[in-house]
Protein backbone atom coordinates (compact mmCIF):
# COMPACT_ATOMS: atom_id res chain seq x y z
CA UNK A 1 0.00 0.00 0.00
CA UNK A 2 1.24 3.66 -0.88
CA UNK A 3 0.89 5.83 1.82
CA UNK A 4 0.49 9.77 2.28
CA UNK A 5 2.53 12.03 4.77
CA UNK A 6 1.16 15.66 4.65
CA UNK A 7 3.76 18.53 6.50
CA UNK A 8 2.46 20.23 8.33
CA UNK A 9 -0.74 18.50 10.24
CA UNK A 10 -1.62 22.20 11.29
CA UNK A 11 -0.23 26.17 11.47
CA UNK A 12 -1.72 29.65 11.35
CA UNK A 13 -1.35 31.95 8.64
CA UNK A 14 -2.54 35.74 7.89
CA UNK A 15 -4.98 36.66 5.19
CA UNK A 16 -2.76 37.64 2.20
CA UNK A 17 0.19 35.26 2.97
CA UNK A 18 1.43 32.38 1.04
CA UNK A 19 1.22 29.65 2.19
CA UNK A 20 2.69 26.06 0.94
CA UNK A 21 1.69 22.38 1.96
CA UNK A 22 3.57 19.05 1.30
CA UNK A 23 2.44 15.58 0.78
CA UNK A 24 5.17 12.93 0.45
CA UNK A 25 4.01 9.78 -1.20
CA UNK A 26 5.91 6.10 0.57
CA UNK A 27 6.44 4.91 -3.47
CA UNK A 28 6.22 6.54 -6.54
CA UNK A 29 2.63 7.45 -8.12
CA UNK A 30 3.80 9.29 -11.27
CA UNK A 31 0.88 12.41 -11.34
CA UNK A 32 -1.73 10.61 -10.02
CA UNK A 33 -2.25 13.20 -6.85
CA UNK A 34 -5.50 15.21 -5.90
CA UNK A 35 -6.11 17.77 -3.57
CA UNK A 36 -9.26 18.49 -1.22
CA UNK A 37 -10.45 21.25 0.69
CA UNK A 38 -12.67 20.43 4.00
CA UNK A 39 -14.45 23.38 6.21
CA UNK A 40 -16.11 21.96 9.43
CA UNK A 41 -19.28 19.82 8.81
CA UNK A 42 -18.96 20.07 5.12
CA UNK A 43 -18.34 17.44 2.83
CA UNK A 44 -14.60 17.51 1.40
CA UNK A 45 -14.28 19.75 -2.09
CA UNK A 46 -11.73 18.46 -4.91
CA UNK A 47 -9.42 21.71 -5.77
CA UNK A 48 -6.66 20.20 -8.05
CA UNK A 49 -6.51 16.61 -10.05
CA UNK A 50 -3.16 15.26 -11.69
CA UNK A 51 -1.12 17.08 -8.85
CA UNK A 52 -1.09 20.06 -10.77
CA UNK A 53 -4.58 20.76 -12.71
CA UNK A 54 -7.25 23.12 -11.40
CA UNK A 55 -10.63 21.52 -11.05
CA UNK A 56 -13.07 23.15 -12.52
CA UNK A 57 -14.62 26.65 -10.55
CA UNK A 58 -11.47 26.88 -8.20
CA UNK A 59 -9.90 29.94 -7.34
CA UNK A 60 -6.05 30.12 -9.60
CA UNK A 61 -4.77 31.05 -6.29
CA UNK A 62 -4.49 27.55 -5.59
CA UNK A 63 -2.05 25.75 -7.41
CA UNK A 64 -0.40 22.25 -7.43
CA UNK A 65 2.61 20.96 -8.25
CA UNK A 66 5.49 17.89 -8.03
CA UNK A 67 5.19 13.92 -9.70
CA UNK A 68 6.77 10.87 -8.74
CA UNK A 69 7.14 10.83 -3.93
CA UNK A 70 7.16 14.80 -3.64
CA UNK A 71 4.24 17.30 -4.04
CA UNK A 72 2.32 20.70 -3.12
CA UNK A 73 -0.33 22.51 -2.63
CA UNK A 74 0.30 26.20 -2.74
CA UNK A 75 -2.36 29.30 -1.34
CA UNK A 76 -0.90 32.09 -3.60
CA UNK A 77 -2.62 34.90 -1.16
CA UNK A 78 -4.34 33.28 1.94
CA UNK A 79 -8.33 34.39 1.45
CA UNK A 80 -10.74 34.58 4.54
CA UNK A 81 -12.71 31.42 3.22
CA UNK A 82 -9.41 29.36 2.82
CA UNK A 83 -9.28 28.54 7.03
CA UNK A 84 -10.21 24.81 6.43
CA UNK A 85 -8.21 21.32 6.20
CA UNK A 86 -6.39 20.18 3.06
CA UNK A 87 -6.21 16.45 2.65
CA UNK A 88 -3.96 15.05 -0.39
CA UNK A 89 -4.71 11.61 -2.08
CA UNK A 90 -2.87 9.25 -4.03
CA UNK A 91 -4.94 7.65 -6.65
CA UNK A 92 -2.35 5.63 -8.31
CA UNK A 93 -3.13 1.84 -6.38
CA UNK A 94 -5.73 0.69 -4.33
CA UNK A 95 -5.99 1.34 -1.69
CA UNK A 96 -6.29 5.05 -2.47
CA UNK A 97 -5.01 6.50 0.90
CA UNK A 98 -5.24 10.27 1.74
CA UNK A 99 -2.63 11.83 3.72
CA UNK A 100 -3.41 13.12 7.44
CA UNK A 101 -4.48 16.24 6.55
CA UNK A 102 -2.96 19.93 7.03
CA UNK A 103 -5.02 22.35 9.09
CA UNK A 104 -5.01 26.07 8.05
CA UNK A 105 -5.76 28.15 11.45
CA UNK A 106 -5.90 32.00 11.52
CA UNK A 107 -3.49 34.01 12.93
CA UNK B 1 -27.40 20.04 -11.10
CA UNK B 2 -25.16 17.42 -10.30
CA UNK B 3 -25.74 16.18 -6.98
CA UNK B 4 -25.77 13.25 -4.57
CA UNK B 5 -27.69 12.78 -1.59
CA UNK B 6 -27.12 9.98 0.74
CA UNK B 7 -28.85 8.58 3.66
CA UNK B 8 -29.42 5.64 5.94
CA UNK B 9 -27.15 6.57 9.00
CA UNK B 10 -28.34 5.99 12.60
CA UNK B 11 -27.15 5.09 15.68
CA UNK B 12 -26.91 0.94 15.98
CA UNK B 13 -25.37 -1.74 18.19
CA UNK B 14 -22.00 -3.62 17.72
CA UNK B 15 -22.84 -6.69 15.69
CA UNK B 16 -25.67 -4.78 13.75
CA UNK B 17 -26.47 -3.89 10.41
CA UNK B 18 -27.38 -0.60 8.47
CA UNK B 19 -27.37 -0.22 4.87
CA UNK B 20 -26.73 3.28 3.28
CA UNK B 21 -28.24 4.58 0.47
CA UNK B 22 -26.55 7.28 -1.89
CA UNK B 23 -29.41 8.91 -4.45
CA UNK B 24 -27.35 10.33 -7.50
CA UNK B 25 -29.27 13.18 -9.64
CA UNK B 26 -27.59 14.97 -12.88
CA UNK B 27 -25.83 11.82 -13.60
CA UNK B 28 -25.90 8.10 -14.14
CA UNK B 29 -24.48 6.15 -11.58
CA UNK B 30 -24.12 2.82 -13.36
CA UNK B 31 -21.57 5.30 -15.51
CA UNK B 32 -19.47 6.00 -13.52
CA UNK B 33 -16.93 4.77 -10.71
CA UNK B 34 -18.59 5.59 -7.44
CA UNK B 35 -17.20 5.12 -3.95
CA UNK B 36 -17.52 5.77 -0.09
CA UNK B 37 -15.46 7.05 1.83
CA UNK B 38 -15.71 7.65 5.40
CA UNK B 39 -14.36 9.91 8.53
CA UNK B 40 -14.42 9.11 11.52
CA UNK B 41 -15.20 11.82 14.21
CA UNK B 42 -12.18 14.44 14.86
CA UNK B 43 -10.30 11.89 12.36
CA UNK B 44 -9.03 12.26 8.37
CA UNK B 45 -10.39 10.53 5.08
CA UNK B 46 -10.76 6.83 4.85
CA UNK B 47 -11.77 5.33 1.40
CA UNK B 48 -14.05 2.53 2.21
CA UNK B 49 -15.23 0.58 -1.47
CA UNK B 50 -15.60 1.61 -5.03
CA UNK B 51 -17.86 -0.23 -7.91
CA UNK B 52 -16.69 0.19 -11.16
CA UNK B 53 -18.98 0.83 -14.09
CA UNK B 54 -18.31 -2.18 -15.17
CA UNK B 55 -19.52 -3.38 -12.13
CA UNK B 56 -15.99 -4.44 -10.53
CA UNK B 57 -16.02 -4.02 -6.50
CA UNK B 58 -12.81 -3.37 -4.04
CA UNK B 59 -12.88 -2.76 -0.60
CA UNK B 60 -10.39 -1.47 2.24
CA UNK B 61 -9.51 -4.37 4.24
CA UNK B 62 -10.81 -3.31 7.67
CA UNK B 63 -13.95 -3.85 5.73
CA UNK B 64 -13.40 -6.81 3.46
CA UNK B 65 -15.62 -9.16 4.48
CA UNK B 66 -18.35 -7.18 6.31
CA UNK B 67 -19.72 -4.44 3.61
CA UNK B 68 -21.09 -4.54 0.56
CA UNK B 69 -21.18 -2.15 -2.49
CA UNK B 70 -24.09 -2.17 -4.84
CA UNK B 71 -26.24 -0.13 -7.33
CA UNK B 72 -29.79 0.10 -8.28
CA UNK B 73 -29.63 1.55 -11.84
CA UNK B 74 -32.85 1.81 -12.22
CA UNK B 75 -33.22 3.85 -9.11
CA UNK B 76 -29.81 5.42 -9.99
CA UNK B 77 -28.58 4.77 -6.49
CA UNK B 78 -25.48 3.76 -4.96
CA UNK B 79 -25.86 1.21 -1.52
CA UNK B 80 -23.24 0.42 1.10
CA UNK B 81 -24.44 -2.76 3.13
CA UNK B 82 -22.53 -2.87 6.61
CA UNK B 83 -22.86 -6.36 8.38
CA UNK B 84 -20.76 -7.17 11.75
CA UNK B 85 -20.70 -3.44 13.02
CA UNK B 86 -17.90 -2.52 15.22
CA UNK B 87 -17.22 0.73 17.58
CA UNK B 88 -14.37 1.60 14.67
CA UNK B 89 -16.84 1.91 12.17
CA UNK B 90 -18.37 4.73 13.31
CA UNK B 91 -18.00 8.24 11.06
CA UNK B 92 -19.35 10.32 8.91
CA UNK B 93 -20.03 8.27 5.19
CA UNK B 94 -19.97 10.14 2.12
CA UNK B 95 -20.59 8.76 -1.32
CA UNK B 96 -18.54 9.90 -3.76
CA UNK B 97 -17.61 10.08 -7.95
CA UNK B 98 -14.61 9.49 -9.47
CA UNK B 99 -13.75 12.21 -12.22
CA UNK B 100 -11.63 11.14 -15.50
CA UNK B 101 -10.29 7.85 -14.83
CA UNK B 102 -6.70 7.24 -14.50
CA UNK B 103 -4.81 5.19 -12.45
CA UNK B 104 -6.98 3.31 -10.11
CA UNK B 105 -9.95 5.22 -9.91
CA UNK B 106 -9.25 9.08 -10.30
CA UNK B 107 -10.13 11.73 -8.40
CA UNK B 108 -12.95 12.20 -6.17
CA UNK B 109 -15.13 15.38 -8.24
CA UNK B 110 -18.46 15.05 -6.69
CA UNK B 111 -19.69 14.13 -2.78
CA UNK B 112 -22.60 13.87 -1.09
CA UNK B 113 -23.16 15.68 2.23
CA UNK B 114 -22.54 12.60 4.29
CA UNK B 115 -24.52 10.46 6.68
CA UNK B 116 -23.58 9.95 10.17
CA UNK B 117 -23.10 6.18 11.69
CA UNK B 118 -22.46 5.57 15.34
CA UNK B 119 -22.18 1.95 16.48
CA UNK B 120 -22.15 1.88 20.41
CA UNK B 121 -24.70 -0.18 22.76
Amino acid sequence: AIRMTQSPSSFSASTGDRVTITCRASQGISSYLAWYQQKPGKAPKLLIYAASTLQSGVPSRFSGSGSGTDFTLTISCLQSEDFATYYCQQYYSYPPFFGGGTKVEIK
Amino acid sequence: EVQLVESGGGLVQPGGSLRLSCAASGFTVSSNYMSWVRQAPGKGLEWVSVIYSGGSTYYADSVKGRFTISRDNSKNTLYLQMNSLRAEDTAVYYCARSGVIVGAMGAFDIWGQGTMVTVSS
